[in-house]
């Protein structure tokens, strides 16, 4: 059975500083990878989606790794700012196409 | 495009009554997921339609809950006789039928049953 941890739970940064945020997974048999953003009471967005064939992707102050074998992911966000502060979740396609998540880690920016 | 909708945004019943929300997806996508997020909580499967056909169902969805996606377009989510353990998120996300095309999650409807 697939499971998804993230570490760590909460984090708060001050202004400016680079951070990394991690996600586990137990079964390697992924088909994708995915980083979301959930800001209070809303929905989720997605920020990027890692291929199992891939590495790593980039979308601006954002970059994320995937290493299949480790079953692992990070987050690496560039010269935060106060407007990053939300819950990231990373979250695994298995077979069947069915997206499982993590818990969330709670980001919280000072300015 | 207008993403994916959601209704109602929040909904408050007694136990013991019949609820049903609504999801109209991305106009041009085939898949439909349905999660329940709790506070704290990542979101957890429900089911998941790939046109109006539903391929698959979690053990959390107890004979209680129901859902449909009659023409392959919106669905509903309907939970019957509720009790207050289904007070929670429900998100609706929404993909094209492409294995590596990301979710699009609407706004959810949160549960609170008293």
């Amino acid at each position: 059975k697939q499971e998804v941890t993230q570490i760590p739970a909460a984090l708060s940064v001050p202004e400016g500083e680079n951070l990394v945020l991690n996600c586990s997974f137990t079964d390697s048999a992924i088909y994708n990878l995915q980083w979301f953003r959930q800001d209070p009471g809303k929905g989720l967005t997605s920020l990027l989606l890692i291929q199992s064939s891939q590495r790593e992707q980039t979308s601006g102050r954002l970059n994320a790794s995937l290493d299949k074998s480790s079953g692992r992911s990070t987050l690496y966000i560039a010269a935060s700012q106060p407007g990053d502060s939300a819950t990231y979740l990373c979250a695994v396609m298995t077979s069947y196409d069915k997206v499982i998540f993590g818990p969330g880690t709670s980001l919280s920016v000072i300015p | 495009d207008t993403g994916v909708s959601q209704n109602p945004r929040h909904k408050i019943t007694k136990r013991g009554q019949n609820v049903t929300f609504r999801c109209d997806p991305i106009s041009e996508h085939n898949r439909l997921y349905w999660y329940r997020q709790t506070l704290g909580q990542g979101p957890e499967f429900l089911t998941y339609f790939q046109n109006e056909a539903q391929l698959e169902k979690s053990r959390l969805l107890s004979d209680r809950f129901s859902a449909e996606r009659p023409k392959g377009s919106f669905s509903t989510l309907e939970i019957q006789r509720t009790e207050q353990g289904d007070s929670a998120m429900y998100l609706c996300a929404s993909s094209l039928e492409v294995t590596n095309s990301p979710l699009h999650f609407g706004n959810g409807t949160r549960l609170t049953v008293t």
